[in-house]
């Protein structure tokens, strides 16, 4: 069946410091990818997105490139900041018999200091 | 535009009580509707989902149940809370194979 493997943290680094989180995924037919990020004691939010391979989704200096030959969605950011502290999720979707559920990592911690 | 709304944001509750956790979602029509539950270092794991009024499908058998009493309101109940029911619950929505999701309830069972 479809599933997400995430690499697995907490992921801790310095203010302005490389980030990358490692997403590979399993799945029949075309997937979308996702990645999502949750802010302590919240829900989750939308962060990025690919529905096509070599599609590269961005947002707030974040981004992935959907690799179909690797199986992988990659989330990097050239230079975190101590508020991208957050717990953040890779998922994917695609026709299922859930309609259109997500299926989720188990995400990764990063925590960013100053 | 739209907003999904869950309550209560946090609950207490002791091990055989029963549970209501309660998501709307406004500005749209005829969602599809989850259910997900966030435990400890477990990820996200999707309990329900609903694509009409009074469709409820379970994606894992466990001690919780799900209604759709209205287009817009989903509802998660338990008769008899466990203490692994513990954890913190999301309810979402979703368009064009995206989801959104509400601010979560942050249940604990003791």
């Amino acid at each position: 069946g479809n599933s997400v493997t995430q690499m697995e943290g907490p992921v801790t680094l310095s203010e302005e410091a490389f980030l990358t989180i490692n997403c590979t995924y399993t799945a029949t037919g075309y997937p979308s990818l996702f990645w999502y990020v949750q802010y302590p004691g919240e829900g989750l939010q939308l962060l990025l997105k690919a529905t096509k391979a070599d599609d590269k989704g961005s947002n707030k200096g974040f981004e992935a490139t959907y690799r179909k030959e690797t199986t992988s969605f990659h989330l990097e950011k050239g230079s975190v900041q101590v508020s991208d502290s957050a717990v953040y999720f890779c998922a994917l979707s695609g026709a299922n018999q859930a309609g259109t559920a997500l299926i989720f990592g188990k995400g990764t911690t990063l925590s960013v200091s100053s | 535009s739209q907003t999904i709304h869950q309550w209560p944001a946090t609950l207490v509750q002791p091990v055989g009580s029963p549970l209501s956790l309660e998501c709307t979602v406004e500005g749209t029509s005829n969602p599809n509707l989850y259910w997900y539950r966030q435990a400890a270092g477990r990820g996200l794991q999707l309990l329900f989902y609903s694509v009409g009024i009074g469709q409820i499908s379970s994606e894992v058998p466990q001690n919780l149940s799900a209604s759709r009493p209205q287009d817009r309101q989903f509802i998660l109940s338990s008769k008899k809370l466990l203490l692994s029911d513990s954890g913190f619950y999301l309810c979402a929505w979703s368009e064009r194979n995206e989801q959104f999701f509400g601010p979560g309830t942050r249940l604990t069972v003791l």
